[in-house]
């Protein structure tokens, strides 16, 4: 079956620095996607990993590797608005979006 | 970027009557929509597929007869949940895309609908 796992919950302090782990069992794989969701609104993307290596963007930065079927998610220097859900999403053979059951990131002050 | 409106934004209304939500590429023709549905704390869960002009293609255990989906042109789709009962109460949430999948870019992943918030009383 197909399958992404992600931690379900995880706190950081404002300032810090923050990890978000991803790993995925697909039937193909044709790229990988972040997702911000904020509590009652809808995804907004963040970023999108097709080939090995690592992606930056402003304070977030998204790391893939093919062969261990893993990704995360780097954010920096955290602000309170930060505080949402991260969802991980893989594209499979299909183009079908698959989609990690989120993380929910609290952050403090 | 790409637009996707919902309409309505929440709803409240009496078990067992139908609800119709829109779903609207303003800026865009969307070959392709998608139907989520989102209960509390869990992650989204895909409904059904619909493209433009076709039948929608719905996933295991979603009754195609209780949701309706109708992709009349590029720019609308609709998704009327019939006869609705408590149990159906969520956060649904369309997105859409203008690609063929062969030709899916990065920045021309799917674009988010807001989401329409039911609750069945």
């Amino acid at each position: 079956g197909q399958n992404i796992d992600q931690p379900t919950e995880m706190t950081a302090t404002e300032g810090a620095i923050v990890q978000i782990n991803c790993t995925y069992q697909t039937s193909g794989f044709n790229g990988l996607f972040w997702y911000q969701q904020h509590a009652g609104e809808a995804p907004t993307f963040l970023s999108y990993n097709v080939l090995d290596g690592l992606e930056e963007k402003g304070r977030f930065s998204s790391f893939l590797s093919r062969s261990k079927g893993y990704s995360y998610l780097l954010l920096k220097e955290l602000q309170m608005k930060d505080s949402a859900s991260y969802l991980c999403a893989v594209f499979d053979s299909n183009y079908q979006l698959i989609w990690g059951a989120g993380t929910k990131l609290i952050i403090k002050p | 970027g790409a637009v996707v409106s919902q309409h309505p934004s929440w709803v409240i209304c009496k078990s067992g009557t139908s609800v119709k939500i829109e779903c609207r590429s303003l800026d865009f023709q969307a070959t392709t929509m998608f139907w989520y549905r989102q209960f509390p704390k869990q992650s989204l869960m895909l409904m059904a597929t619909s493209n433009e002009g076709s039948k929608a293609t719905y996933e295991q255990g979603v009754e195609k007869d209780k949701f309706l989906i109708n992709h009349a042109s590029l720019t609308l789709s609709t998704l009327t949940v019939t006869s609705a009962h408590p149990e159906d109460s969520s956060f649904y949430i369309c997105s859409a895309r203008s690609l063929t999948p062969e030709r899916v870019l990065p920045t021309d992943t799917q674009y988010f609908g807001p989401g329409t918030r039911l609750t069945v009383l």
